[in-house]
């Protein structure tokens, strides 16, 4: 399968634990997104990269979310401290720099926070 | 800063019949639109985007979209719905900046 890949698919995971998810993207995608999705809602962007730089990070829900593409391959998405409010899809997105607009999407992770 | 307004949050037709999803647009300047659609437990997939180059804009699966200037729109149609299609369907603009999507319009295809 050469398209965009996350893992893990579900995560359960107690308020104030950390998790980490993983995408890793189209290989010849130079571009990477972050989104939240909620329940009856569109995604929401959160954060890009264009190889290894984090080109825009403003829209970060807190300082408990980060994220990293150190070898401008694979991304993590990290959320410290997780609250119930986190629950929710998390969706990679990978593109050509060419375009924002023609994004392909991973089918996202889930996650549930007790 | 662009943004869009998706009229419906749920579209019911029947199978055979003309779909159509309602999409508006705010933008200061000329606006970069698309629509996804998204099947359950898949991603997001591209069905089309205008670029400005025509204002009627065909993609996959048989559906087009015609952007309006005057109406501030860009309509989501097809003549004829398929039971495959039943899915969740957004729109959503943002040229080189942010990206962002509407709500989502769930399209329900009866048989």
């Amino acid at each position: 399968d050469t398209g965009v890949s996350q893992d893990p698919r579900h995560k359960i995971t107690k308020r104030g634990q950390n998790v980490t998810f993983r995408c890793d993207p189209i290989s010849e995608h130079n571009r990477l997104y972050w989104y939240r999705q909620t329940l009856g809602q569109g995604p929401e962007f959160l954060t890009y990269f264009q190889n290894e730089a984090q080109l825009e990070k403003s829209r970060l829900l807190s300082d408990r979310f980060s994220a990293e593409r150190p070898k401008g391959s694979f991304s993590t998405l990290e959320i410290q401290r997780t609250e119930q409010g986190d629950s929710a899809m998390y969706l990679c997105a990978s593109s050509f720099p060419s375009s924002h607009n023609e994004q392909f999407f991973g089918p996202g992770t889930r996650l549930t926070v007790l | 800063a662009q943004s869009v307004t998706q009229l419906d949050s749920h579209v019911s037709v029947s199978e055979g019949t003309p779909v159509l999803l309602r999409c508006n647009y705010s933008s200061s300047y000329s606006p970069s639109l698309f629509w996804y659609v998204q099947h359950p437990n898949k991603g997001l997939q591209l069905l089309l985007k205008y670029t400005s180059a025509a204002t009627l804009v065909k993609g996959i699966n048989g559906f087009e979209a015609e952007f309006k200037k005057s109406e501030t729109s860009f309509h989501l149609t097809k003549p004829s719905a398929h039971m495959s299609d039943a899915a969740e369907y957004f729109c959503g603009g943002g040229g080189s900046y942010i990206p962002t999507f509407g709500r989502g319009t769930s399209l329900i295809v009866h048989p």
